[in-house]
């Protein structure tokens, strides 16, 4: 399977604190996406790297890149009550945007 | 500029009935991709259509599952006879025509019960 696998499966901290996912696959990659989902709600873009890149900042989001260890981390910094859904990495194969998702982290900020 | 548009919200169906889901792309989008997620899973690839076109279809049952992106209108996923296991949610996503590699807007999805 190519598909990505994040860990852990659930993460609970308090507002204020870091929290990092993770993410591993099996294939090359043209490059890693993350998205966020709200209960019962679709997915939310939030960074893109591409295989060529090491690391990639948008806002109190960081994430890494290791090729040569097919994984990814996503840090969210000072994190929010707001910032409670569940995570997903996703990887490209095939033609167009034929993402293959993994099956997320869900983060619980307690405020 | 509305989102991709995906409808209905909900679909409640019995046994061997019909379900048709729609889902318009955002604007200017002409690539179209509908993904499965059972309860706390991740989304599982189905197919993934541009204007008229099946491009690949590769995670799409073989049976009772049909896809459709016609030239005007809505991309419409049909599922006959349905069955319990068919009850999920079902999202569709579109991007622009830029070929590999961009990211994906997805709609509120559609979620399904089978009674």
């Amino acid at each position: 399977s190519q598909q990505g696998e994040e860990d852990p499966q659930a993460l609970s901290i308090q507002e204020g604190e870091n929290a990092t996912m993770n993410c591993s696959y099996k294939t090359s990659i043209n490059n890693l996406q993350w998205y966020r989902q709200n209960s019962g709600r679709g997915l939310v873009h939030l960074i893109l790297i591409r295989s060529n890149e090491r690391e990639k900042h948008s806002g109190r989001l960081r994430v890494t890149l290791d090729t040569s260890k097919k994984s990814s981390s996503l840090l969210i910094t000072a994190s929010r009550a707001a910032d409670t859904a569940s995570y997903f990495c996703a990887t490209d194969y095939g033609y167009g945007n034929k993402l293959v998702f993994g099956a997320g982290t869900i983060l619980r900020v307690k405020s | 500029n509305a989102g991709v548009m995906q409808n209905p919200r909900h679909l409640v169906r019995r046994r061997g009935q019909e379900a048709r889901l729609r889902c318009s792309p955002m604007k200017g989008h002409s690539h179209v991709y509908w993904y499965r997620q059972l309860p706390e899973e991740g989304l599982k690839f189905m197919v993934y259509l541009q204007k008229e076109n099946i491009i690949d279809e590769s995670g799409m049952p073989k049976e009772r599952f049909s896809a459709e992106f016609p030239k005007e209108g809505p991309s419409i996923l049909r599922i006959q006879q349905v069955v319990r296991g068919d009850s999920a949610a079902y999202f569709c996503a579109s991007s622009e025509d830029r070929g590999r590699g961009e990211k994906l807007f997805f709609g509120s999805g559609t979620q399904l019960s089978v009674l």
